[in-house]
């Protein structure tokens, strides 16, 4: 079975500019969570989305949505790019919505880099 | 809210040698915890989980960790390290009984094995 994946693997954008990131989820998986990682340290949390609702939002500002769609895929979009933004954007899938430990299964990122 | 911690951003070891990646926990609830592993230009590899019942979790590739409450740790060990366990290590939580699938990463441990 094919894991999570995610388009495109890098894009260069400079500052100003608009960046939609793409992630399709495990087969049956039916969450989504997207991560920023800057350089030199973890995952921060950014969304999770479950059956096409937003189920969970970190503390980013409001430049940064996202949208689940009827297949499970899912879309980061980031507005008016910041040197800042540069990072590595993961995305996770998970099974379900329910009290479990959601094991989350991620996928190889896109590199972002602002310039 | 939670937080975690792990000491040391660098770990030395020598190929066949003892593997110790120190995390702590911070959180008002009890727990799920995980370790990752991730290498150079890829996304994130789960290698274990605590959720509930045995405090020593073993995992992929010869390794474990062990839950101590009392001392909110959650250290990953490897009794002899092999040169493709090279690679960034983070610890990460997530408050058990939720349906929120946040996860709470550290700043990582890079593992370096020299031969």
């Amino acid at each position: 079975d094919a894991g999570v994946t995610q388009s495109p693997t890098h894009l260069i954008k400079t500052r100003g500019q608009h960046v939609t990131l793409r992630c399709s989820p495990i087969s049956g998986h039916k969450s989504v969570s997207w991560y920023q990682q800057v350089l030199g340290q973890g995952p921060q949390f950014i969304f999770q989305y479950y059956e096409k609702e937003e189920r969970g939002r970190g503390n980013f500002p409001d430049r940064f949505s996202a949208r689940q769609f009827p297949n499970y895929s899912s879309e980061l979009n980031v507005n008016a790019l910041l040197l800042g933004d540069s990072a590595l954007y993961l995305c996770a899938s998970s099974v379900g919505w329910d009290r479990g430990p959601g094991e989350q299964y991620f996928g190889p990122g896109t590199r972002l880099t602002v310039t | 809210a939670q937080s975690v911690t792990q000491l040391g951003s660098h770990v030395s070891v020598s190929e066949g040698a003892l593997v110790l990646l120190r995390c702590n926990y911070s959180s008002s609830v009890p727990p799920y915890l995980f370790w990752y592993v991730q290498y150079p230009n890829q996304g994130l590899q789960l290698l274990l989980k605590y959720t509930t019942g045995a405090t020593l979790v073993k995992g992929i590739n010869g390794f474990e960790a062990e839950f101590k409450k009392s001392e909110t740790s959650f250290h990953l060990t490897k009794p002899s390290a092999h040169m493709s366990d090279a690679a960034e290590y983070f610890c990460a939580v997530r408050r058990s009984g939720g349906s929120n699938y946040k996860l709470t990463f550290g700043k990582g441990t890079l593992l370096t094995v020299n031969p």
